[in-house]
């Protein structure tokens, strides 16, 4: 298998401009997760689906970041309109269920707002 | 409100040494403990999880952890560290009752180890 997908790994944009993330999951997990990690707040659960649902998007920080899981083996991050502070590294994770099993993380893309 | 707490930052160690990272956590209910490493520019993967049992868990690469209730902590140890171990180590927790599926994790503990 090939892990988990994310694309693009790297993207520089500058403020203003609409940025959007890619995830393809491990094929038969059925939660996905959306994280972002920065220096200064560690790592932060953005939101999760379960069956291609979002169960919890508390994390997500404000009203310019969305994400969508259409069906089981694709979802998206969107940030519009993006800001400098919105410059970290987003994860996408994995896993087969919910609570006690192994999430499967992406490489990560490393998002540069100017 | 669950939350994780790694009290070292930084650990420096030097190659062959022991080396403990401390892991405590704070949660009203009974809880899943999980410990994920990450290498440099690469995703999070997991070293060992305690779900029920043993409070005594094996992980990869020699790493091992235990679970003590009563100080509400979970310390990642391993006998003697290689160079190749030099990563950021992240303790998890996750509730145990419930279907909510979040991670809580705390903020991280670098591990440099020196040759």
């Amino acid at each position: 298998d090939a892990g988990v997908i994310q694309s693009p790994r790297h993207e520089v944009t500058e403020m203003g401009q609409e940025v959007t993330l890619r995830c393809k999951p491990i094929s038969g997990h059925n939660s996905l997760f959306w994280y972002r990690q920065t220096m200064m707040r560690g790592l932060e659960l953005l939101i999760y689906f379960n069956n291609n649902v979002p169960i919890d998007d508390s994390g997500m920080p404000e009203d310019r970041f969305s994400a969508k899981m259409p069906n089981a083996s694709f979802s998206t991050l969107k940030i519009q309109p993006s800001e400098p502070r919105d410059s970290a590294v987003y994860f996408c994770a994995s896993s087969l269920g919910l609570w006690n099993n192994e999430q499967f993380f992406g490489p990560g893309t490393r998002l540069t707002v100017l | 409100a669950q939350s994780v707490t790694q009290l070292d930052s930084q650990v420096p160690v030097f190659e062959e040494a022991p080396v403990e990272l401390r892991c405590n956590y704070s949660s009203s209910v009974s809880v899943y403990l999980f410990w994920y490493v990450q290498y440099p520019n690469q995703g999070l993967q997991l070293l060992l999880k305690y779900l029920s049992g043993s409070t005594l868990v094996k992980g990869i690469n020699g790493f091992e952890a235990e679970f003590n209730k009563s100080q509400t902590s979970f310390h990642l140890r391993k006998p003697s560290v290689h160079i190749s171990d030099t990563a950021e180590y992240f303790c998890a927790v996750s509730e145990g009752t419930g279907n909510t599926g979040k991670l809580i994790f705390g903020q991280g503990t670098t591990l440099q180890v020196k040759p």
